[in-house]
């Protein structure tokens, strides 16, 4: 079966570590994107990447990191810098084109919750 | 969301109708799209649109009119599990989508 997944679902961390949040897709997509999801606000873009070896900042990218060795592989570290990390983390991969980039499969989540 | 406003929650009954409105603002507008997001789970695509006009699919409908920065999501025949919240986002003219914050459709028996 093609999809997308994240590992784990729920995450708990003391403040002051860093995490490393997985995300593996088996769609062949160029584009993988991380987002963040808070109650009452729309999906912000943390990280994106179009290509191996190369990503984008989001929007809200202070705190974290990516990379992007390997296609199918975009793992999210949420590092100590960052001031209110528990969320909702998506990711997403989608083909890398004009439209179709628009159309983005997720993953189920990730819920990291910091104390 | 970033200029993209939509309701925040509302209420309809099963089998009924109902219409979950969007605005956006029309500057680099590159195409308007809907998702499904079922709570606690990930969104799921459900529809787009990139010329004026109504797009069916089904018990979904979403229309667009560009020059107003509009559009809506329309539900027929509305089940429980439609209960779900439904995310506006616009395309970017850097292949991005921005989203609204969501409205979250409660369906009543």
């Amino acid at each position: 079966d093609g999809g997308i997944t994240q590992s784990p679902k729920y995450l708990f961390r003391k403040e002051g570590q860093n995490v490393t949040l997985s995300c593996e897709q088996n769609l062949n997509h160029d584009a993988m994107y991380w987002y963040r999801q808070d109650p009452g606000q729309g999906l912000r873009l943390i990280y994106y990447s179009q290509i191996v070896n190369d990503f984008q900042k989001g929007d809200i990218a202070e705190g974290y990191s990516v990379s992007r060795e390997k296609k199918e592989s975009f793992p999210l570290t949420v590092t100590s810098a960052q001031k209110n990390p528990t969320a909702f983390y998506l990711c997403a991969s989608s083909i890398a084109d004009e439209v179709t980039s628009y159309e983005q499969y997720f993953g189920p989540g990730t819920r990291l919750t910091v104390t | 969301g970033q200029n993209i406003d939509q309701p925040t929650e509302m209420t309809a009954t099963e089998g009924a109708i109902v219409q979950i409105n969007c605005t956006y603002q029309t500057s680099g507008f590159n195409g308007l799209f809907w998702y499904q997001q079922h709570a606690g789970e990930a969104p799921t695509f459900l529809s787009y649109n990139v010329l004026d006009g109504l797009e069916e699919k089904g018990r979904f409908s979403s229309f667009l009119s560009r020059s107003k920065g509009y559009s809506y999501l329309l539900l027929k025949e509305l089940q429980m599990k439609d209960s779900a919240s439904y995310l506006c986002a616009r395309g970017d003219s850097n292949y991005q989508l921005i989203w609204g914050a969501g409205t979250k459709l409660i369906i009543k028996p």
